[in-house]
């Protein structure tokens, strides 16, 4: 099984900054990656597929980044309403998530 | 509007079983594959399992911590998916989301609101 190391774990950070979250899969999954937004209570909000293309109607200050095996979720100019937590996915091979990234202010 | 919504949650006791539902509208079901995600409280997601489309031959697969325990099926003429889960353990108590494919690759951009199943005695 392709296992999906996410960090940090927590990540404190304000308004206005860039903040930068990191996946690495345990082998190569091309593009086979997505991510999410998740706040408390609520089902998961697609943000990101295919490792850098932005889902409809998600804020371009949302990027993603990567092939191979390390891949990244980078968040440009920070919101009030970003501050969640984030998840990354591999869908190349079964399914498999990270373990998370609270973003907190 | 594409609609998913779960049901079936509740309490039951270890070793029991419990169907989860997901209702599908606003799309041509068949026409798409199904996963099932699993989120205990307080922790991340976790991928439980998917079916394919019936011109897929309905195939499935499953995450190792439920293989053999749980059977996801299809129902396209009702257009529901269903999570059949037996020999339940206090580790499946979560709230169990599905969601659907976007075309052939198994993310989803449409998923529902969830629905808790706890496992207690």
């Amino acid at each position: 099984d392709i296992q999906m190391t996410q960090s940090p774990s927590t990540l404190s950070a304000s308004v206005g900054d860039r903040v930068t979250i990191t996946c690495r899969a345990s082998q190569s999954i091309n593009n086979g990656v997505a991510w999410y937004q998740q706040k408390p209570g609520k089902a998961p909000k697609l943000l990101i597929y295919g490792a850098s293309s932005l889902e409809s109607g998600v804020p371009s200050r949302f990027s993603g980044s990567g092939s191979g095996t390390e891949f990244t979720l980078t968040i440009s100019g920070l919101q009030p309403d970003d501050f969640a937590r984030y998840y990354c996915q591999q869908y190349y091979s079964q399914n498999t998530f990270g373990q998370g990234t609270r973003l907190e202010i | 509007e594409v609609q998913l919504v779960e049901s079936g949650g509740g309490l039951v006791q270890p070793g029991r079983s419990l169907r989860l539902s997901c209702s599908s509208s606003g799309f041509n079901f068949g026409d798409h594959a199904m996963n099932w995600v699993r989120q205990a409280p307080g922790k991340g997601l976790e991928w439980v399992g998917f079916i394919r489309t019936k011109a897929s031959g309905e195939t499935t697969s499953y995450a190792a911590s439920v293989r053999g325990r749980f059977t996801i099926s299809r129902d396209d003429s009702k257009g529901i998916a269903y999570l059949q889960m037996d020999s339940l353990k206090t580790e499946d108590t979560a709230v169990y989301f599905c969601n659907r494919w976007t075309g052939g690759a198994s993310f989803g951009a449409y998923w529902g609101q969830g629905t808790l199943a706890t496992v207690s005695s």
